[in-house]
């Protein structure tokens, strides 16, 4: 059974600085990696996808890399702003269609 | 493009009563939509799986005969909480798959909804 696991769980940081978010997962047979936004009482907001196949993906400030023999993936968000803050989730996807979330990292960065 | 329309945002309604959650894809047709359900501070879980014209796919521990999907057209899917309980409780949110070429596909999601059983 797949597991996805999100470290930290919450992450404080001064406005400006470049910040790393972990995934990890067990079942290392994934269709895709996908990382998301998550506002409070909102819905989601896709960031990032990174096929099987790829390693990583950039958009903007957001670099996403996956590593799927050793089951990780990274978010880097680079300089960082107080409009960063929200819950970042990441989720595997099987070939199913079918998402597998982990808990999320609540990020807040400080003006 | 790609963007999935959830409503109500959010309901409240009394014990035992039903309610409705429509998602409607807006410029894409989906074939498969999901349904998950968040607690607080909890992971989004997958609930069930949404096939046009089928029967919807359950995750095991989810009660088919409580959450009654419906997949009907390629734009329309909608899961109703029939005799709520305030355990039911939660946030529930689709996804629609869209898929535009051999190699890649994403997620959209609708911005949920906030059910208060009371």
């Amino acid at each position: 059974k797949q597991e996805v696991t999100q470290i930290p769980a919450a992450l404080s940081v001064p406005e400006g600085e470049n910040l790393v978010l972990n995934c990890s997962f067990t079942d290392s047979a994934i269709y895709n990696l996908q990382w998301f936004r998550q506002d409070p009482g909102k819905g989601l907001t896709s960031l990032l996808l990174i096929q099987s196949s790829q390693r990583e993906q950039t958009s903007g400030r957001l670099n996403a890399s996956l590593d799927k023999s050793s089951g990780r993936s990274t978010l880097y968000i680079a300089a960082s702003q107080p409009g960063d803050s929200a819950t970042y989730l990441c989720a595997v996807g099987g070939s199913q269609g079918n998402l597998i979330f982990g808990k999320g990292t609540k990020l807040s960065v400080k003006p | 493009g790609a963007v999935v329309s959830q409503h109500p945002s959010w309901v409240i309604c009394k014990s035992g009563t039903s309610v409705k959650i429509e998602c409607r894809s807006l410029d894409f047709q989906a074939t498969t939509m999901f349904w998950y359900r968040q607690f607080p501070k909890q992971s989004l879980m997958l609930m069930a799986t949404s096939n046009e014209g089928s029967k919807a796919t359950y995750e095991q521990g989810v009660e088919k005969d409580k959450f009654l999907i419906n997949h009907a057209s390629l734009t329309l899917s909608t899961l109703t909480v029939t005799s709520a309980h305030p355990e039911d409780s939660s946030f529930y949110i689709c996804s629609a798959r869209k898929v535009w070429g051999r190699d890649s596909d994403g997620y959209t999601f609708g911005s949920g909804t906030r059910l208060t059983v009371v």
